[in-house]
């Protein structure tokens, strides 16, 4: 079965321009979450998606945002991008919104704001 | 507020000697999981072990092996023989009840783990 698949895969914006990244979770698996890495640093929470709903949002600014669509893919957008936006960004799918089970992370996009 | 210190920022080994990484967590709930991701340069995060608060039996996967105490809320992990392939950031996360229905992942900033032929 194929893994969690994320485009694009490297990424260049100016500062002030929008994004879209997309995602598309393991088959069978209805939670989409995401997280950005920024260089050093362990990934940080951003959104988590189940069954099309937000189901949890971490401490980021309301620039961003993340939709899921029927077929439990899933965008990340950002607004008004800042250099400090540059990082890798990780979606990550499981089974359930909750409970014991692992998350499978996809190869992330690397965005570069310059 | 949930906390995964992972104090080891790199370490170096030569093959076949054996590693332990450290991870040290922090929560108030007493239902919580613990996980390893391993990241090599790819950047993909892959996913090694998860252990539940309940469980504090150590667990051996081949070279690997995890020791849970909830006495020093401490989750070690270490490769026994290691190898070249093993290369690559390591980093702990736990999942507790503090983020309400969303079960995020609290990751420590990593370990880099080299392992020199």
């Amino acid at each position: 079965d194929a893994g969690v698949t994320q485009s694009p895969t490297h990424l260049i914006k100016t500062r002030g321009q929008h994004v879209t990244l997309r995602c598309s979770p393991i088959s069978g698996h209805k939670s989409v979450s995401w997280y950005q890495q920024v260089l050093g640093q362990g990934p940080q929470f951003i959104f988590q998606y189940y069954e099309k709903e937000e189901r949890g949002r971490g401490n980021f600014p309301d620039r961003f945002s993340a939709r899921q669509f029927p077929n439990y893919s899933s965008e990340l957008n950002v607004n008004a991008l800042l250099l400090g936006d540059s990082a890798l960004y990780l979606c990550a799918s499981s089974p359930s919104r909750a409970g014991p089970y692992e998350q499978y992370f996809g190869p992330g996009t690397r965005l570069t704001v310059t | 507020a949930q906390k995964v210190t992972q104090a080891q920022t790199e370490i170096s080994v030569v093959e076949k000697e054996d590693v332990t990484l450290d991870c040290v967590y922090e929560t108030r709930d007493t239902t919580y999981y613990l996980f390893w991701y391993k990241q090599p340069p790819s950047g993909e995060l892959v996913f090694l072990i998860r252990r539940n608060s309940f469980d504090e039996q150590n667990e051996i996967s081949g070279r690997y092996s995890w020791n849970f105490q909830k006495s020093t809320s401490s989750f070690n992990f270490t490769i026994t023989a290691s190898q070249v392939v093993d290369s690559a950031v390591y980093f702990c996360a736990l999942s507790d009840l503090s983020s309400g229905s969303a079960r995020q992942l609290t990751f420590g900033s990593g370990t880099q783990l080299t392992v020199l032929p």
